[in-house]
């Protein structure tokens, strides 16, 4: 079956940047989507089409794809941006949906 | 405003089943296609199913083909999971979720439900 990696953690200070990688086969030939989820929440959509931001997500958050690998960046990470993120794409043949494994990111 | 409501969780016996629904409201639901995602506890997001617009497209998630069925009235706005055969790694907060985009399936999920619990014990 197909995966998506992510790191287990990330820690970053308050005002600094935060970088989670997301890699997978697949990523070269489909989209890549983010999502925060704080505890006892639904997720919530960050990042759609690799970097593309919606409506109402502050400009901190970025995303960007290299090959195998898709990034999401937080700058300028606040108290509120701790959370856990999670990747979410598509197989090669766009029939399987499929979610990274996560990151939990910790404002120090 | 776009709301997701899912409703038919609860407490059911390995081996037995249970229908998950999901009352979309506040957008033209027959345009858009609808997923089910689940998060067992503790643990992170998986996707289950998926089903365009129309029905014409329907796809699973390998751990739940053959036990659960997708599908949707989209004169009741109503998207529904019926469940069969359940087991206990079946436990999950199940979440019902919007395709992105008028007419796309598997692409992004916004926005999402709150989510019903389901819990597969004996």
């Amino acid at each position: 079956s197909y995966e998506l990696t992510q790191p287990p953690s990330v820690s970053v200070s308050p005002g600094q940047t935060a970088r989670i990688t997301c890699s997978g086969d697949a990523l070269p030939k489909q989209y890549a989507y983010w999502y925060q989820q704080k505890p006892g929440q639904a997720p919530v959509l960050v990042i759609y089409k690799d970097s593309e931001r919606p409506s109402g997500i502050p400009e901190r958050f970025s995303g960007s794809s290299s090959g195998t690998t898709v990034t999401l960046t937080i700058s300028g990470v606040q108290a509120e941006d701790e959370a856990d993120y999670y990747c979410q794409s598509a197989d090669s043949s766009g029939t399987l949906g499929v979610f990274g494994t996560g990151t939990k990111v910790t404002v120090l | 405003e776009v709301q997701l409501v899912e409703s038919g969780g609860g407490l059911v016996k390995p081996g037995g089943s249970l229908r998950l629904s999901c009352a979309a409201s506040g957008f033209t639901f027959s345009s858009y296609s609808m997923n089910w995602v689940r998060q067992a506890p503790g643990k992170g997001l998986e996707w289950v199913s998926s089903i365009s617009s129309s029905s014409s497209y329907i796809y699973y998630a390998d751990s739940v083909k053959g036990r659960f069925t997708i599908s949707r009235d989209n004169a009741k706005n109503s998207l529904y999971l019926q469940m069969n055969s359940l087991r206990a790694e079946d436990t999950a907060v199940y979440y019902c979720a919007r395709g992105g985009r008028i007419g796309s399936y598997l692409d992004w999920f916004d926005p999402w439900g709150q989510g019903t619990l389901v819990t597969v014990s004996s």
